[in-house]
C-alpha cells in the first residue's frame, strides 16, 4: 500500500524558517517524481514544487521561488521542503504527492498533509 | 499560458448524476488532465487521468460511478448515482514545465 506521511508543520513567525518532511512507503521511491502541493484556508490547491526521481529536474511556483528548496533522499525514501522567509500567505496545509512517472505528470497518490501556520 | 478553468460550484440531488467541466486554455486542447477529489478534512484523492481522446486511467478503488470524457478543450467528470460522500471539492490538474490546477468545483449533494 502506497503511503505518504508528511511532518514538520507548526506555528512559525513571519520571516522564520521551517522544514517539512514526507516519508514514503509502499513503492520504489527512487523510480518516481514527487511534489509538494498546498491548500491555503478558503482557497484551492496550489502547486508548490516538484523534484524528479534523480533530483536532476526541479521546479518551483513563482510564489515560493528563491525562498523554498525541495530535496529528496532516496536512501531514506524521504522528500523535504526547506521553507525560509516565511510569510502569512504561506499558511496552508502542505501535501506531498507522488507522480506516476519520472518527472512531471499527474499525481496518483497523496498524503494527508501537515499544517503550516505563519503568524506572529 | 497553460490555465485550467472550472466552475466554482455545482449541485445535484442524491441519486442523480452531475457533470463537472474543466476547460484547457487556448493552444493546449490536446493536453491530458487528472481529476482529484478532496472531501472535507481529508487529503486529496486521485480519481483518474483523462486523455484528449477520452481514454482514462482510474485510481485504485475508484467506483464505476465516476467516469471521464473529453471534447476539444473540455474535460469532463461525470458522477452518477450521487451519494452523500461525493460532496467534496473536485480539481483538475495538468502539467507542462510546471504543474497547474484548476480553481476547483465545490459539489453539493442535495
Amino acid at each position: 500500500e502506497v503511503q505518504l506521511v508528511e511532518s514538520g508543520g507548526g506555528l512559525v513567525q513571519p520571516g522564520r524558517s521551517l522544514r517539512l518532511s514526507c516519508a514514503a512507503s509502499g513503492f520504489t521511491f527512487d523510480d518516481y517524481a514527487i511534489h509538494w502541493v498546498r491548500r491555503a484556508p478558503g482557497k484551492g490547491l496550489e502547486w508548490v514544487s516538484g523534484i524528479s526521481w534523480n533530483s536532476d529536474n526541479i521546479g518551483y511556483a513563482d510564489s515560493v521561488k528563491g525562498r523554498f528548496t525541495i530535496s529528496r533522499d532516496n536512501a531514506k525514501n524521504s522528500l523535504y521542503l526547506q521553507m525560509s522567509s516565511l510569510r502569512a500567505e504561506d499558511t496552508a496545509l502542505y501535501y506531498c504527492a507522488k507522480v506516476d512517472g519520472y518527472t512531471w505528470g499527474y499525481f496518483d497518490y497523496w498524503g494527508q498533509g501537515t499544517l503550516v501556520t505563519v503568524s506572529s | 499560458q497553460l490555465v485550467l478553468t472550472q466552475s466554482p460550484s455545482a449541485s445535484a440531488s442524491l441519486g442523480a448524476s452531475v457533470k463537472l467541466t474543466c476547460t484547457l486554455s487556448s493552444g493546449h486542447s490536446t493536453y491530458a488532465i487528472a481529476w482529484h477529489q478532496q472531501q472535507p478534512e481529508k487529503g486529496p484523492r486521485y480519481l483518474m487521468k483523462l486523455n484528449n481522446d477520452g481514454s482514462q486511467r482510474k485510481g485504485d478503488g475508484i467506483p464505476d460511478r465516476f467516469s471521464g470524457s473529453s471534447s476539444g478543450a473540455e474535460r469532463y467528470l461525470t458522477i452518477s448515482s450521487l451519494q452523500s460522500e461525493d460532496e467534496a471539492d473536485y480539481y483538475c490538474q495538468t502539467w507542462s514545465t510546471g504543474v497547474v490546477f484548476g480553481g476547483g468545483t465545490k459539489l453539493t449533494v442535495l
